[in-house]
């Protein structure tokens, strides 16, 4: 079956490293988001692709970049992890004229 | 920009009582509507959608109206149980999804 995984499921990090979430989708979708998860903010759209080398700014992205050099994967960094950074992570991606997302089960990461 | 306006929570409901949760949108153009559900743990799951003015989207008994005139999409179950305790974000787009803040259902036995 299709699906799309998020790597690490957990992270513990310092203040000042920098830090990578992995997305992998298999359902060949060129539409992929980041999206993070606060209390009293719902998700928050940080970068998004429409395609390969395509890549966008969401509402929240300082301190944050992605890449995308194949369809599948959109890795999302945090360049120097901050501890306003302390979140859940989770990466969508959907089809072209599509409007349905799938999201991944999401990163909860931690810098301390 | 779009904007979803959502119940503040937590809400809190005995087992078979109804349900009902307020969404509102701002947009430009002709968005669609959705309901996702966040089960402890796990990522979004799409629970419904609605993709033009009079639609009904419905699943698992859940049930939503997209409402132009009114901009809502406002989310309703007859019999809520005890497996329903999630969180509920009600969400917008086109291609890019716009999120409420989430509603937080419990429901007691």
């Amino acid at each position: 079956d299709a699906e799309i995984t998020q790597s690490p499921r957990h992270k513990i990090t310092e203040t000042g490293r920098q830090v990578t979430l992995a997305c992998h989708q298999t359902w060949n979708h060129n539409n992929m988001f980041w999206y993070r998860q606060d209390l009293g903010h719902g998700l928050r759209l940080i970068h998004y692709s429409y395609g390969v080398q395509d890549t966008n700014k969401g509402e929240v992205s300082d301190g944050y970049s992605v890449s995308r050099s194949n369809t599948e994967d959109l890795p999302l960094t945090l360049e120097s992890a901050a501890s306003s950074q302390t979140s859940v992570y989770f990466c969508a991606s959907s089809r072209t004229g599509e409007t349905e997302a799938f999201f991944g089960q999401g990163t909860r990461l931690t810098v301390v | 920009g779009n904007s979803v306006t959502q119940m503040e929570g937590p809400v809190t409901l005995s087992e078979e009582a109804f349900l009902t949760i307020n969404c509102t949108y701002t947009a430009t153009g002709y968005p669609s509507l959705f309901w996702y559900v966040q089960y402890p743990g796990e990522g979004l799951q799409l629970l419904l959608k609605a993709t033009k003015a009079d639609d009904k989207g419905s699943n698992k008994g859940f049930e939503a109206t997209y409402r132009k005139e009114t901009t809502s999409f406002h989310l309703e179950k007859g019999s809520v149980q005890v497996s329903d305790s999630a969180v509920y974000f009600c969400a917008l787009s086109p291609e890019k999804l716009t999120f409420g803040t989430g509603t937080r259902l419990t429901i007691i036995p």
